[in-house]
């Protein structure tokens, strides 16, 4: 069974604080993206990451791809009130038509 | 450019009955996915179609089934509705080959009660 976990589940942070969320699977990834996701929305693709090792930033935003791409992470510096929501990481095989997405981490930074 | 519209938004249903929820993807985009959303399973893939073709499908039982519109448009079917179908139902579009490396872009949804 191809699983990606995601940790945590739940992170309740005070405005300005730093954090890390977590996604890791035991299978190795074409791709991986990260999502975000507000209430009564669908969710809205942050990064797509590709090459093992790579380092992507959105602002405050920063993606890591493992170096053998079957995990990454997510930090965000500095976190905002509007950083609130659920993050989805999702892992994509070449050609397999199919993903597979984490359950999230929700996060609710408070002001 | 219009994003991913599904409709309706919000639908009650009651046991026994079937449904048909409709996704339009974004002008261009060939490949369109269906996702259930619950709290409890997360995000589970349902099944993924490109030119009229389906190209994968999740576990889920033959009461769902879905197809593709020669204008890329897509419409699920649930039938033998069950308590357990109550979920949020996203569908996905992307331009197309393989959802591999392809950002896909999601609805807001279509939230389904089953009383």
């Amino acid at each position: 069974t191809q699983l990606l976990e995601q940790s945590p589940q739940f992170l309740s942070i005070q405005e300005g604080e730093n954090l890390t969320v977590y996604c890791n699977s035991s299978s190795v990834f074409s791709s991986l993206q990260w999502y975000r996701q507000e209430p009564g929305e669908g969710p809205v693709l942050l990064v797509t990451v590709v090459t093992g090792g790579e380092v992507k930033k959105l602002k405050r935003l920063t993606f890591q791809f493992g170096d053998a791409r079957k995990d990454s992470s997510l930090h965000i510096t500095a976190a905002q009130p509007g950083d609130t929501g659920l993050y989805l990481c999702a892992g994509a095989w070449a050609g397999g038509f199919k993903t597979i997405f984490g359950a999230g981490t929700r996060l609710f930074v408070k002001a | 450019k219009a994003g991913v519209t599904q409709t309706p938004r919000y639908l009650i249903k009651t046991r026994g009955q079937q449904v048909t929820l409709s996704c339009s993807p974004i002008s261009g985009h060939r490949s369109v996915s269906w996702y259930q959303q619950t709290p409890g399973q997360g995000l589970q893939f349902l099944f993924e179609y490109f030119s009229e073709t389906q190209r994968n499908k999740g576990n889920f039982p033959g009461r769902f089934s879905g197809r593709q519109f020669s204008n890329s448009r897509s419409e699920m079917n649930v039938s033998t509705l069950e308590l357990g179908d109550s979920a949020l139902y996203l569908c996905a579009s992307s331009l197309g080959e393989g959802v591999s490396n392809q950002p896909q872009h999601f609805g807001d949804g279509t939230r389904l009660s089953i009383l």
